[in-house]
C-alpha cells in the first residue's frame, strides 16, 4: 500500500514568488494535514482538510492557502513568498478523524533565494 | 492553549542501554497522544498511538505509557540499536482544537 505521497522533493523560489506543493493521502483516507517545520523550530499546524472542506487553520497569513480535491488529494500555496518561508512542508493523512492515526510523507522542502 | 515539552532535548548512550523519553503537556482534555521518529530531513514515521482511555502501548522494543490526569507520556525504548538515532516527537490531539500540537522533540544518538 502507497504512503503518503508528496510532490516536488525540494522547491527553490525567489522572494515574491508563489510555490505549489502536493499531496496524496493514503487511499481511503480522507482528511489530509498541512505542517511547517522551520530549521530550528518545531512543528507548526498550517491547515486541516477534511472531505473537501477546511476544517482548522493554524497561526498563518492569509498568503498561505490551500485546497482538497474530490479524490482527497491536496494542495498547499503559498503567495508572495518571504525569506522566513524556507521550510520543510509536511502533509500528513489519517481515516478521517482527529482521533486517528498520522502518517506523514517524506515533506517538500521550500528554499526562498 | 495546549503546550508540548519534551525532555531531554538530546540524548546519547552507548548501544545496549534502556532509556526514557519524556513527554508533558499542559491540557489533559486530548483525544490521543502519538510518538513519531524522524530521521534527519525526513518525514515523520508512526511508532504507537494512546488514545485517551489506554494507559500504554507497545510494539516490538518499544513501550510508550499515558497518564492524562498529571500531563505526562514517557516512550520507553529497551535494548536502544545503533539504528534507533534519530529525533522522537510526541504530539497530541484536543477535544476542542482539531489539530495535532507537538513538542520540539528529544534527539537521541545511540553510540556503538
Amino acid at each position: 500500500e502507497a504512503g503518503v505521497t508528496q510532490s516536488p522533493t525540494h522547491l527553490i523560489k525567489t522572494r515574491g514568488q508563489q510555490a505549489t506543493l502536493r499531496c496524496s493521502p493514503i487511499s481511503g483516507h480522507t482528511s489530509v494535514y498541512w505542517y511547517q517545520q522551520a530549521l530550528g523550530l518545531g512543528l507548526q499546524f498550517l491547515l486541516w482538510y477534511d472531505e473537501g472542506e477546511e476544517r482548522n487553520r493554524g497561526n498563518f497569513p492569509p498568503r498561505f492557502s490551500g485546497r482538497q480535491f474530490p479524490n482527497y488529494s491536496s494542495e498547499l500555496n503559498v503567495n508572495a513568498l518571504e525569506l522566513e518561508d524556507s521550510a520543510l512542508y509536511l502533509c500528513a493523512s489519517s481515516e478521517g478523524t482527529i482521533r486517528e492515526k498520522l502518517f506523514f510523507g517524506s515533506g517538500t522542502q521550500l528554499s526562498v533565494l | 492553549k495546549q503546550e508540548v515539552t519534551q525532555i531531554p532535548a538530546a540524548l546519547s548512550v552507548p548501544e545496549g542501554e534502556n532509556l526514557v523519553l519524556n513527554c508533558s503537556f499542559t491540557d489533559s482534555a486530548i483525544y490521543n497522544l502519538q510518538w513519531f521518529r524522524q530521521d534527519p530531513g525526513k518525514g515523520l514515521t508512526s511508532l504507537l498511538l494512546i488514545q485517551s482511555s489506554q494507559r500504554e502501548q507497545t510494539s516490538g522494543r518499544l513501550n510508550a505509557s499515558l497518564d492524562k490526569s498529571s500531563g505526562r507520556s514517557t516512550l520507553y525504548i529497551a535494548a536502544s540499536q545503533p539504528g534507533d538515532s534519530a529525533t522522537y516527537l510526541c504530539a497530541v490531539v484536543n477535544t476542542n482544537a482539531g489539530k495535532s500540537t507537538f513538542g520540539d522533540g528529544t534527539t537521541l544518538t545511540v553510540k556503538p
